[in-house]
């Protein structure tokens, strides 16, 4: 079946640096990608719709020159953080939909830890 | 210091017995609602879905039941097994005809033998 892959699965960074976490559908073709993220033992919080061949779409209160989407492709997201710091560190998740199928599938999480 | 944060709702239930996890929305035009298990530091697995044109699913052992009225969603869940135990979350499509789902709070499951 469909699968969306996430990559890095856990991430450790120095504060001040920047992270890129990928997003791919192996399966099919997404001309849109949503990003969230998740603090310890609360919701997923939408951040961003990442949008194919045009800027992404950023939910309220989220800055979007802290968390800079790219969808280059049709299969590839791309969420970099970037001069983290250790107020960023959280499970950051994201999801692609797939129209064949009409479901929604989610990545399996990026751990990221700021030091 | 005070650490100070949500914390989930937790629902214990014996093995065997039915569950049953309520979540509440709060957009009349959301029309489309999602359940999803998310188990520790992995992404959500998607367990039924149900329109705004249902007020009732079944899948296997699940159950989703919608209340439009009082913009209520319940999940239940069929002779609970210890494989169940995980943070159920529910999620609603506020903006039609696109993916964008908004979570709610989710609420832990834990069962005990």
């Amino acid at each position: 079946g469909a699968v969306v892959s996430q990559h890095p699965s856990r991430v450790i960074c120095k504060s001040g640096t920047s992270v890129k976490i990928e997003c791919r559908s192996l399966d099919f073709q997404a001309t849109t990608m949503f990003w969230y993220r998740q603090f310890p033992k609360q919701s997923l919080m939408l951040m961003a719709t990442s949008n194919e061949g045009s800027k992404a779409t950023y939910e309220q209160g989220v800055e979007k020159d802290k968390f800079l989407i790219n969808h280059a492709s049709l299969t590839l997201s791309t969420l970099t953080v970037t001069s983290a710091h250790p107020e960023d560190s959280s499970f950051y998740i994201c999801s692609a939909p797939d129209r064949a199928a009409g479901k929604l599938f989610f990545g399996s999480g990026t751990q990221l830890s700021v030091l | 210091g005070e650490s100070v944060g949500l914390h989930l709702p937790t629902l214990s239930v014996q093995e065997g017995d039915n569950s049953i996890i309520n979540c509440a929305y709060s957009n009349s035009a959301s029309d489309y609602f999602i359940w999803y298990k998310q188990e520790s530091g992995k992404g959500p697995q998607f367990i039924i879905d149900i329109r705004s044109n249902m007020d009732k699913r079944q899948g296997q052992r699940v159950t989703v039941l919608l209340n439009k009225t009082v913009k209520h969603l319940s999940l239940q869940i069929a002779a609970t097994q210890p494989g169940d135990s995980a943070v159920y979350f529910c999620a609603e499509n506020r903006t039609p005809n696109t993916d964008k789902l908004i979570f709610g709070t989710g609420t832990r499951l834990q069962v005990f033998p």
